[in-house]
């Protein structure tokens, strides 16, 4: 069956250091891979999306990696702020019209 | 420009009762997408609207849920004879014509609680 894995439920990790979150897959063939960010009671916010031809992709202090031969992807917050404490959401896209979503991590950075 | 606008915010059902809930999609998009969060769960895609069309309900219950997305007016998604399964965070999306789920803009969801 098709399954996506965040790696972990929680993280908590020091202001300044950076996070590393992970997603897995089986069993897809993405077109390509979002993240967003989930705030308590908010709908998720788009950050990045990246493609099946991409390594990586990098916006501000966010990066995306996309390993399709490992069927994982690696997204990565330096320098990270309370302020980006939150629960963090891959999702795969197959086609066109609807995202798979993985369960998330909820991300704790403690001052 | 508004976002996505989802209401009501909050809806509590007793068993049996119907919920009704509403999206208007930001302005100048004409899909559609529903998607429900249940507690400790990831969003799992229900439904994919276009203006009077749906496009692909691979992910909606067979029974008591339907949706639709009128000419004029905002998208419902209906839950008949609701039971306390169905209680759960109701998240819409929408995204501009030609872009399909590449670039979906969320709602803030409604939480639906059945008592």
């Amino acid at each position: 069956s098709q399954k996506i894995e965040q790696n972990s439920e929680a993280l908590n990790i020091q202001e300044g250091k950076t996070a590393t979150l992970t997603c897995n897959y089986t069993n897809y063939s993405p077109a390509y891979l979002q993240w967003y960010r989930q705030d308590p009671g908010r709908g998720p916010v788009f950050l990045l999306l990246i493609r099946e031809n991409e390594k990586e992709k990098r916006k501000e202090r966010l990066k995306v990696t996309f390993d399709t031969t490992l069927k994982q992807s690696l997204f990565h917050i330096t320098a990270s702020q309370p302020a980006d404490s939150a629960t963090y959401l891959c999702a795969l896209a197959t086609g066109a019209n609807n995202l798979f979503f993985g369960t998330g991590t909820r991300l704790t950075v403690i001052p | 420009n508004a976002g996505v606008m989802q209401n009501p915010r909050h809806l509590v059902r007793r068993r049996g009762q119907e919920a009704r809930l509403r999206c208007s999609p930001m302005k100048g998009h004409s899909h559609v997408y529903w998607y429900r969060q249940l507690p400790e769960e990831g969003l799992k895609f229900m439904v994919y609207l276009q203006k009077e069309n749906i496009i692909d309900e691979s992910g909606m219950p067979k029974e008591r849920f339907s949706a639709e997305f009128p000419k004029e007016g905002p998208s419902i998604l209906r839950i008949q004879q609701v039971v306390r399964g169905d209680s759960a965070a109701y998240f819409c999306a929408s995204s501009p014509p030609g872009t399909g789920a590449y670039e979906q803009y969320f709602g803030p969801g409604t939480r639906l609680t059945v008592t």
